[in-house]
C-alpha cells in the first residue's frame, strides 16, 4: 500500500508569502491530486497531474515522478487562500490514498 | 462536469437510532462512486468505494454499511449509530477512463449523542 507524507503539519505565513506545501510518496502511481479542504469541510481538487507542472492562477502544482515527489506553491499568498491542503496518489487499481493534510493559516 | 449532492448538511442523532445519508450525482455514468469519514481532527478515512451498480467494496469493518441501488446513487446507513461514527462524510466521484479528478460533494456532518 502506497504511503502518503506531507510536510509541515501546520504552516502560519503573512499575506504575500510564497508558500511550499510538499508530498512524498512510496510506490509509483498513475496520478497524484492536490485537494483543498476549506474550515467548513468542503473540498475542492486542485490539481490532478501525473507528470510536469501545472499552474492554475497563484497555484502551481509540480511533480518528479522518479523521486516520488510533489510540491504545491501558492505564491503572493493571501489569507482566503486559508485551508487544509490534500495530497492524494492514485495507483491505478485502488482507491485514493490520502496524505493527512497540511493546515495552512495566512495572515493579514 | 460532475455535480454531486449530499443530504442532509447536517444531521444530530441519538446512539443506536438508525441512520442513510444518500449521495446522487449527476453529469457523468457508470462513475466510481466513495464514502469518505473525516473524525474530528483527522484524515480522510476510506469507507466504501463502488465501481458499478451493486458492487460494494468495504475498506473498514464496522457498524456501517453501503449500497449503489442505482448508476448514480451511493447511499451510506447504520442500524445502531455509535458515538463513534460522529464526523464529516463526504461522498466522492471518480471517472478512471476519463482520467478525470475526483469530485467531492459538500458533505454531511453528522453527530451522535
Amino acid at each position: 500500500k502506497n504511503e502518503v507524507e506531507q510536510s509541515p503539519q501546520n504552516l502560519t505565513a503573512q499575506e504575500g508569502e510564497f508558500i511550499t506545501i510538499n508530498c512524498s510518496y512510496s510506490v509509483g502511481i498513475s496520478a497524484l491530486h492536490w485537494l483543498q479542504q476549506h474550515p467548513g469541510g468542503g473540498i475542492v481538487s486542485l490539481f490532478m497531474l501525473s507528470s510536469g507542472k501545472k499552474k492554475h492562477g497563484r497555484l502551481i502544482a509540480t511533480i518528479n515522478i522518479q523521486e516520488k515527489h510533489s510540491s504545491l506553491h501558492i505564491t503572493a499568498s493571501h489569507p482566503r487562500d486559508s485551508a487544509v491542503y490534500i495530497c492524494a496518489v492514485d495507483s491505478g487499481n485502488t482507491p485514493l490514498v490520502f496524505g493527512k493534510g497540511t493546515r495552512l493559516s495566512v495572515i493579514a | 462536469s460532475q455535480t454531486i449532492h449530499q443530504w442532509p448538511a447536517t444531521l444530530v442523532q441519538p446512539v443506536g437510532s438508525p441512520l442513510s445519508l444518500e449521495c446522487t450525482v449527476e453529469g457523468t455514468s457508470n462513475p466510481n462512486l466513495y464514502w469518505y469519514r473525516q473524525a474530528a481532527g483527522r484524515g480522510l478515512q476510506l469507507l466504501f468505494y463502488s465501481v458499478g451498480i451493486g458492487q460494494i467494496s468495504s475498506e473498514v469493518p464496522q457498524n456501517l454499511s453501503a449500497s449503489r441501488p442505482q448508476d448514480r446513487q451511493f447511499i451510506l446507513s447504520s442500524k445502531k449509530l455509535l458515538l463513534s461514527d460522529s464526523g464529516f462524510y463526504l461522498c466522492a466521484c471518480y471517472r478512471r477512463d476519463k482520467r478525470e479528478t475526483q469530485y467531492f460533494g459538500p458533505g454531511t456532518r453528522l453527530l451522535v449523542l
